[in-house]
């Protein structure tokens, strides 16, 4: 139980362009899921906080209108990096959260070129 | 501020090497403490959560443990596959902070 997708795994796009990044909980539903991102050796940060039929929560720093999320069904959560530049290029994972624990998905590699 | 620092950065053991790995932290509200194993390129996968200092919980060869202000992820006599970054997580009421993890090695 407890399973978590992420589509796609990786993009690669080209500089201007948009990418969307779905996260699914697959045999739960999720009020809550969250968007990290991670740098190569690093941590992961928080970007933002989506709850399902709000606006999402944005940590300080993240820009809302250049990574827009939207969380419509209690399954799904997007993640989409608007105008994309090669710097934003990263590592990016969400999670749902059930009871008190968050479960991962396995990550969207995303390359700007 | 919320804080988590684990330590060491990194760990090469020899297999059958028992160890523990640390993890300091300072949050406001603690509502519990996750440990979380990630392999490169893959997303954290759930290991443990701990909820109160003395609570102890394991798995194989891994048992965590709590205190007020720590915890510590002992991994008993470990393989080769236990071989991964292990991240520390406590989380307060709105949401969770992860340490910048522990990269283990376990050579055979």
């Amino acid at each position: 139980g407890a399973v978590v997708s992420q589509h796609p795994s990786w993009v690669i796009c080209k500089s201007g362009t948009s990418v969307k990044i779905e996260c699914r909980s697959l045999d739960f539903q999720a009020t809550t899921m969250f968007w990290y991102r991670q740098f190569p050796k690093k941590s992961l940060m928080l970007m933002a906080t989506s709850n399902e039929g709000s606006k999402a929560t944005y940590e300080q720093g993240v820009e809302k209108d250049k990574f827009l999320i939207n969380h419509a069904s209690l399954t799904l959560s997007t993640l989409t990096v608007t105008s994309a530049h090669p710097e934003d290029s990263s590592f990016y994972i969400c999670s749902a959260l059930s009871g008190d624990e968050q479960f991962f998905g396995p990550g969207t590699r995303l390359t700007v070129l | 501020e919320d804080q988590v620092t684990q330590s060491p950065e990194a760990l090469r053991l020899q297999e059958g090497e028992s160890s523990s790995l640390n993890c300091s932290y300072t949050v406001s509200g603690l509502r519990g403490l996750f440990w979380y194993r990630q392999d490169p390129g893959k997303g954290p996968e759930f290991l443990f959560t701990l909820y109160s200092a003395g609570e102890e919980k394991e798995k194989e060869r891994l048992k965590a443990t709590l205190t007020k202000k720590e915890s510590f992820l002992h991994i008993t006599a470990p393989k080769p596959e236990d071989s991964a970054t292990y991240l520390c997580a406590p989380g307060s009421a709105s949401k969770i902070i992860f340490g910048s993890g522990t990269r283990l090695s376990i050579r055979p």
